[in-house]
Formats: structure tokens, sequence, C-alpha cells
């Protein structure tokens, strides 16, 4: 397996506009999450999703943050309108159930908004 | 959201030393894992650990769950270059998704 897919693995945008992240999680992974890393945070849990369908969202900062999992091979977060405090990695992970196995991360999205 | 203090925030040390850092919670975890992660990447789980008061071994690397399952250790031995890197460690409490801590970075010089 390939293992966890993130695409743009870089993404310069200018504030205001729309941005969206994508994630192939590991074929036969049940969960699905969504991190942001920052210095100053840490690594941050935004949301996750089970079998496709969001659990936890509580980590989602605002409004402008929305993330889908249409089917179990495909997720997309997206910031719309972005701003300059968006700017961070953000990793997507997957694993066979929460909790104690191993979260198998991708290499993370570095976006800059300018 | 259970938070996870990690120390220190920064190392570094030459090659040949050896060092620990830490992970302290008020919460209690039913199971805490460490991970390392080197520039440009995601993390990458190193050990999981479980039962109150267990020490799991990984070559140079000793890592230890506290008694009450609240903290945990990482020590490592004979540093090397190549052990250089972010660790964050991790804690499960009830089930949910991971939390991390916020890392030691970890720079190990020849």
């Amino acid at each position: 397996d390939a293992g966890v897919i993130q695409s743009p693995r870089h993404e310069v945008t200018e504030m205001g506009q729309e941005v969206t992240l994508r994630c192939k999680p590991i074929s036969g992974h049940d969960y699905l999450f969504w991190y942001r890393q920052t210095m100053m945070r840490g690594l941050e849990l935004l949301i996750y999703f089970n079998n496709n369908v969001p659990i936890d969202d509580s980590g989602m900062p605002e409004d402008r943050f929305s993330a889908k999992m249409p089917n179990a091979s495909f997720s997309t977060l997206k910031i719309q309108p972005s701003e300059p405090r968006d700017s961070a990695v953000y990793f997507c992970a997957s694993s066979y159930r929460e909790g104690v196995t191993e979260a198998f991360f991708g290499q993370g999205t570095r976006l800059t908004v300018v | 959201t259970q938070l996870l203090e990690q120390s220190p925030q920064f190392l570094s040390i030459q090659e040949g030393e050896n060092l620990t850092v830490y992970c302290n919670s008020s919460s209690v975890f039913s199971s805490l894992q460490w991970y390392r992660q080197e520039p440009g990447e995601g993390p990458v789980l190193l050990v999981t650990v479980v039962t109150g008061g267990e020490v799991k071994k990984l070559k140079r690397l000793t890592f230890q769950f506290g008694d009450a399952r609240k903290d945990s250790s990482l020590h490592i031995t004979a540093a090397q270059p190549g052990d250089t890197g972010l660790y964050l460690c991790a804690g499960d409490n009830s089930g949910y998704a991971l939390n991390f801590g916020k890392g030691t970075s970890l720079l190990v010089t020849p």
C-alpha cells in the first residue's frame, strides 16, 4: 500500500481565496483524521470520521472550515475564505480503529496564506 | 481535551550522550503512544504503552508508562544523529482520537 496520500504538498494562496486539501486514506482503514500543526499550538485534531461519517468536529476552528468524506477512499478539508492565521501544515491520518491502534499519517500539506 | 505536556521543548546534545524526555498529564490514559516526526514528513509510531508501569525497549530507546497511567518517559542511550527529530506523545483516554503533546525537538550533532 502507498500509505496515506495527501495533495497538494504545498499550497500558497491569497487571503480570501478558497483552499481545498485532499486525502486518500489507506485502504481498509475505518477512521480518518484531519490534524493541523503549528509551532505555537502543536498538532491539533480538527475532525475525524468513522466509516465516512463525521464523529467529532469540535476541533474545527470556525465555520470557514469544512470537511467531507464522500467515500471510503477520499476526504477533503476546505477553508473558505482563507486567512493568514490558517497558515500551517495540515495532516491527514487513518487507522483501523480509534484509540490504541497506530495512526498512519500522510506527508502533510503546507499551507501558506498571504 | 486532555492536555499532554512535554518537556523539554528543545534539546541539543552531542552524539553518544544519553537523554530523557517527558510527557505528563493530569488525566488518566488507557494507552499512550510515542511518535517521531522528521522534517517534511508526518509522525511515525515508535511504540504504544498500555499497562501502568510498563517498560518497552526499542533498540537504544526505552519507554516507560507511569504507574497511574498519567505520564510517560522516553530515554535514549548513546544518541546518534539519526535520532534527530520531533518526539511526540499522544494519549487515548477512552477510545477517542489521539490527542498530541507539542513535542520535544531533539538535535543530535556528530
